[in-house]
């Protein structure tokens, strides 16, 4: 099975301040057919579902702020969040599609104000 | 506009069965893979199963808690995802959330850009 470990499990930032949110995956999950990297983060809020904000490791979903990025291959991938506003303050997660299970979560990183 | 309306939740007893559905619309029903993916109290995501489209002969994978327990089917005529869950286990808790990708690879998707709002399932005596 595929694991995905993000670190920290909480993370605290100031209002302006840069935000980096870790990803490591147990195996590769570069595909080397299309050399693409099927890692996508996701943001949820409280009460909400899960919003997508990067596909590919790195391609920002249509609508979401420049300030997210993602980087990353094989198996170390980063979400940053280059000037953190009141409104990022949610839970981050990455996610896998390449092996066993099929999609597999990492357990989520807690961003709030310092 | 492309919605995902989730219902069927509710309280059930360990080894009871519960029956959640998923109505879509805004988009092409017949050849867009669909995703179940729960969340427990207060934990992460957790990918339930998939069901493949009309093309790829609505095969299915499950997770390996849920596999021979849950069932997941489709009714083209109602464009509507089902979740038959049987021999409910107290760790089957939480809400549940069907999951699509519409923009990029509605069949075969590597990651979700529309999600319904969830539906709650409680398992408790």
């Amino acid at each position: 099975d595929i694991v995905m470990t993000q670190s920290p499990d909480s993370l605290a930032v100031s209002l302006g301040e840069r935000a980096t949110i870790n990803c490591k995956s147990s195996q590769s999950v570069l595909y080397s057919s299309n050399n693409k990297n099927y890692l996508a983060w996701y943001q949820q809020k409280p009460g909400q579902p899960p919003k997508l904000l990067i596909y590919w490791a790195s391609t920002r979903e249509s609508g979401v702020p420049d300030r997210f990025s993602g980087s990353g291959s094989g198996t170390d991938f980063t979400l940053t969040i280059s000037s953190l506003q009141a409104e990022d303050v949610a839970v981050y997660y990455c996610q896998q599609y390449y092996g066993s299970p099929l999609y597999t979560f990492g357990q989520g990183t807690k961003l709030e104000i310092k | 506009e492309v919605q995902l309306v989730e219902s069927g939740g509710g309280l059930v007893q360990p080894g009871g069965s519960l029956r959640l559905s998923c109505a879509a619309s805004g988009f092409s029903f017949s050849e867009t893979w669909f995703n179940w993916v729960r969340q427990a109290p207060g934990k992460g995501l957790e990918w339930v199963g998939r069901i493949k489209g009309k093309f790829h002969g609505e095969a299915t994978d499950y997770a390996a808690p849920v596999k021979g327990r849950f069932t997941i089917s489709r009714d083209h005529s109602k464009n509507t995802l089902y979740l038959q869950m049987n021999s409910l286990k107290t760790e089957d808790a939480g809400v549940y959330y069907c999951n699509v990708d519409v923009e990029r690879r509605p069949a075969d998707p590597e990651s979700f850009d529309f999600w319904g709002q969830g539906t709650l399932v409680t398992v408790s005596s």
